[in-house]
């Protein structure tokens, strides 16, 4: 059973634009919603995480929007920028119980100059 | 710091045979997990391993073992490969095994002919 939906599968946007990528879970337990980017070749690498404490976080251009009630959270790039193409995995896992994270599908996204 | 180094990055196997795969974690973690990555079923969680103890196992056949040593190393091990099996085998490391950032390697890209 998929337990995080993440959409949309790609997306391009143009350069200085802004990428906004969704996610649902359905495990109330998770505590912990982790995004990470991925550039082919390399592994996934963590952006930014939020905590269900909190309804928004921002880093730089990074923004994590969370909704508790909706079970929801995105991930919205400002300014998006062509060096910021790669893929997107939304994540979540229940802090207490260890490392294990479970993953979305994952977003392509392409930032066109 | 070094990161987290994985070693084979590329292997081809055939169908049937086992196959290790290393992984090394930042120097001062001690938890490590293992994340299958393909394009049909994402990132899947293998396992977890912290001070040489499986913490948590993902839902995958009893062929794909681990273990880790006291140096905080770890191997997979997948034995009677099959054609599935081929995918991008990714290792993560953290300090501790809850609260704590994961941080990805390049992973070994396994193909199994």
């Amino acid at each position: 059973q998929q337990q995080v939906k993440q959409s949309p599968q790609s997306l391009i946007v143009q350069k200085g634009g802004i990428s906004i990528i969704n996610c649902a879970y359905e495990n109330t337990a998770f505590d912990y919603f982790p995004w990470y980017q991925q550039f082919p070749g390399k592994g996934p690498a963590l952006l930014i995480a939020i905590r269900p404490d909190v309804s928004e976080k921002k880093e730089g251009r990074f923004t994590i929007s969370f909704n508790k009630s909706a079970k929801q959270f995105s991930l919205h790039i400002m300014d998006s920028q062509p060096g910021d193409s790669a893929t997107y995995f939304c994540a979540a896992k229940v802090e207490t119980s260890g490392s294990r994270l479970t993953f979305g599908e994952g977003t392509q996204l392409t930032v066109n100059p | 710091k070094a990161g987290v180094t994985q070693t084979p990055r590329y292997l081809i196997k055939t169908r049937g045979q086992q196959v290790t795969l290393s992984c090394s974690p930042i120097s001062g973690h001690r938890s490590v997990s293992w994340y299958q990555q393909t394009p049909g079923q994402g990132l899947q969680f293998l396992f977890e391993y912290f001070s040489e103890t499986q913490r948590n196992k993902g839902n995958f056949p009893g062929r794909f073992s681990g273990r880790q040593f006291s140096n905080s190393r770890s191997e997979m091990n997948v034995s009677t490969l099959e054609l599935g099996d081929s995918a991008l085998y990714l290792c993560a490391s953290s300090v501790l095994s809850i609260q704590e950032t994961q941080y990805f390697g390049p992973g070994t890209r396994l193909l199994v002919l």
